[in-house]
């Protein structure tokens, strides 16, 4: 099965600041079927971003996604403080589908 | 609004079954395919098993082949994943999704329930 691999593990930003986030996998995405989405403790995951670049609907667009391939980024232009999560990559592309470990995004 | 309710979790001993229900509501139901996911205590997301928008289609993680089965009511607008055989490493928040677009069965999904937690344990 296709390996994602997230990082940084955990990152320690303020409030106003811009972050990317990285997803990795072990063989190219062809069609860059390539999903993040982002969880709050005790709660469901929200689906941001799909086809590597595409924002779901409600998405703000401070969000964004880029990349091919094998390398994907999540952009998160200015932070909120309400974006302060775990952030996971999915690829859609190669049959199982799978999730990166996850990337927490803590307050500093 | 798309809502997705899980219903049916709970403790169970190991090797035992049980059944999780899903109801969907606003979107038309048969015109998606649906997956479910799990996410063990403090872990991350894992896919778990997919159905066709009518049902011919069933999709597992080798994880689960063999011991789950899901299934669908279209006429009460329903998801469903029976498992058995349940184990120590099953324990887990069992999420039931609806996939983002029509005509194929994709585990990419924009609307997820607020999941269903299994405890497998004697």
């Amino acid at each position: 099965e296709t390996v994602l691999t997230q990082s940084p593990g955990t990152l320690s930003l303020s409030p106003g600041e811009r972050v990317t986030l990285s997803c990795r996998a072990s063989q190219s995405l062809g069609r860059n079927f390539l999903a993040w989405y982002q969880q709050k403790p005790g709660q469901a995951p929200r689906l941001l971003i799909y086809g590597a670049s595409s924002r779901a609907t409600g998405i703000p667009d401070r969000f964004s996604g880029s990349g091919s391939g094998t390398d994907f980024t999540l952009t998160i232009s200015r932070l909120e403080p309400e974006d302060f999560a775990m952030y996971y990559c999915q690829q859609y592309d190669i049959s199982p589908g799978t999730f990166g470990q996850g990337t927490k995004l803590e307050i500093k | 609004e798309v809502q997705l309710l899980e219903s049916g979790g709970g403790l169970v001993q190991p090797g035992g079954s049980l059944r999780l229900s899903c109801a969907a509501s606003g979107f038309t139901f048969g015109s998606y395919a649906m997956n479910w996911f799990r996410q063990a205590p403090g872990k991350g997301l894992e896919w778990v098993s997919a159905i066709s928008e009518s049902g011919g289609s069933t999709y597992y993680a080798d994880s689960v082949k063999g011991r789950f089965t899901i299934s669908r009511d279209n006429s009460k607008n329903t998801l469903y994943l029976q498992m058995s055989s349940l184990r120590a490493e099953d324990t887990a928040v069992f999420y039931c999704a609806k996939s983002r677009v029509t005509g194929i069965t994709s585990v990419l999904s924009d609307y997820w329930g607020q999941g269903a937690l299994v405890t497998v344990s004697s």
